[in-house]
């Protein structure tokens, strides 16, 4: 069964460094999603692509945070600086389109000292 | 999207099915119910999801009340490994304004 890969699967670093995730979604997935899950929360979306294409970034804190999906396949997201409160799981999703249902991937945990 | 009511936590013992309930009041005619479910330090996993009629998979069912306010999923044979958070979430499936809003879901322990 096709799954949502997402590396690394743990990050731990220190308040103002910069920090990458990557997602590779599930093959032939048009539509692509990032969330975050504070500790004892439901996920929250942070930015969602159409191809390459951002179709809704309206809860990204674009001071500091990126995300990139240059050929509509895999894609990026970047923080720089980290901040303390930035530790948090970061979720990656993938859906046939963007109608269809969402797929997870594992997650990368995030740990800013 | 609509918001979902749904227990904070329920036990439930192993071999017994379990009905987790999820209120809907305010679900407007084009928005489906999903279920999906997290166990701990994984990323959620999808269950099923409806419309308005009943549905059944390899995991579970959906029960949609007739007037769409409330539903159930039933885990017909609970086993420890069904230990999880468990969220219904209201959403359209359309192009525009799709995305999961999660709440706070319930929190499933199985029990042997």
């Amino acid at each position: 069964e096709a799954e949502v890969a997402q590396s690394p699967r743990y990050k731990i670093t220190e308040k103002s460094q910069a920090v990458a995730f990557w997602c590779d979604p599930i093959s032939g997935h048009a539509t692509l999603y990032w969330y975050r899950q504070i500790l004892g929360q439901g996920p929250e979306l942070l930015v969602q692509f159409q191809d390459e294409s951002v179709v809704d970034d309206s809860q990204l804190p674009k001071d500091r945070f990126s995300a990139e999906r240059l050929k509509g396949v895999d894609s990026t997201l970047k923080i720089q600086p980290a901040e303390l409160g930035d530790s948090a799981m970061y979720l990656c999703a993938s859906s046939l389109a963007q109608s269809r249902t969402q797929y997870f991937g594992p997650g990368t945990r995030l740990t800013v000292l | 999207d609509a918001k979902t009511t749904q227990p904070t936590s329920m036990d439930c013992a192993e071999g017994r099915a379990a009905n987790l309930p999820c209120n809907h009041s305010t679900i407007s005619g084009n928005e489906y119910v999903y279920w999906y479910r997290q166990i701990h330090s994984q990323g959620p996993q999808y269950i099923i999801h409806g419309l308005k009629n009943n549905e059944t998979n390899e995991m579970a069912s959906l029960i949609i009340t007739e007037d769409r306010k409330s539903s159930t999923l039933i885990l017909p044979h609970a086993t420890l490994r069904d230990t999880a958070v468990y969220y219904c979430i209201v959403r359209v499936n359309q192009a525009a304004g799709n995305k999961l809003t999660f709440g706070g879901g319930t929190r499933v322990l199985v029990k042997p």
